[in-house]
């Protein structure tokens, strides 16, 4: 059983629109949550992180925790063309003394001029 | 403000070659070191990680090896490369606090020919 999962995509949505990217993980006693982006060809940096039920809000960006689900979800508001990337959910289950974070296969993101 | 930087950003090395990739970080001690290794069109793979000088744990058994010689340096080596090893290579640093947030360098490139 996958521990982080995430739809490969691609997902499209038109400029302006709001993009919706899911993520849920196995591990039900994880604690610190985070989205990455990526840019084809560079290497992912940070957009993101959560680690309290609810929403948590950043400009365009509002990522969503649902513990009980064991849901974690990015929106971003008004797409623009150079949100056009990769994510990558991340999910730190804090089983051991260091930051081993589990990465999702990433969602491809495109959004349309 | 802490900075991370790998090199080379891009090689191109013939099978059975060695490798030698280097990661350093600055502003800030002791902290955790990761190597992740991203082949196409898949995820993250940690490969290894550290949380102090020599101290080196593996994820994954493969023709690759880590070290660490000084608190803010880590070293990605081989002895001989495999085709299976080309793929983007990525070092990161989180503060040696668990919880807390992955940071990535530049990334490398490394295609075996």
């Amino acid at each position: 059983q996958k521990e982080v999962e995430q739809n490969s995509g691609p997902l499209s949505v038109p400029e302006g629109a709001i993009a919706s990217l899911n993520c849920t993980y196995s591990d039900r006693g994880s604690q610190s949550f985070f989205w990455y982006r990526q840019y084809s060809g560079k290497s992912p940096e940070l957009i993101m992180f959560i680690y309290s039920n609810g929403d948590k809000e950043d400009g365009r960006f509002t990522a969503q925790l649902n513990k009980a689900s064991q849901y974690v979800s990015l929106l971003i508001r008004d797409s623009q063309p150079s949100d056009s990337a990769t994510y990558l959910c991340a999910v730190n289950p804090l089983k051991t003394s260091y930051d081993k974070v589990i990465f999702g296969p990433g969602t491809s993101l495109s959004v349309i001029p | 403000s802490q900075t991370i930087h790998q090199w080379p950003a891009t090689l191109v090395q013939p099978v059975g070659s060695p490798l030698s990739l280097e990661c350093t970080v600055e502003g800030t001690s002791n902290p955790n070191l990761y190597w992740y290794r991203q082949a196409a069109g898949r995820g993250l793979q940690l490969l290894f990680y550290s949380v102090g000088i020599g101290q080196i744990s593996s994820e994954v058994p493969q023709n690759l090896s880590a070290s660490r010689p000084q608190d803010r340096q880590f070293i990605l080596s081989s002895k001989k490369l495999l085709l299976s090893d080309s793929g983007f290579y990525l070092c990161a640093w989180s503060e040696g606090v668990s919880g807390n947030t992955i940071y990535f360098g530049e990334g490398s490139w490394l295609t075996v020919v």
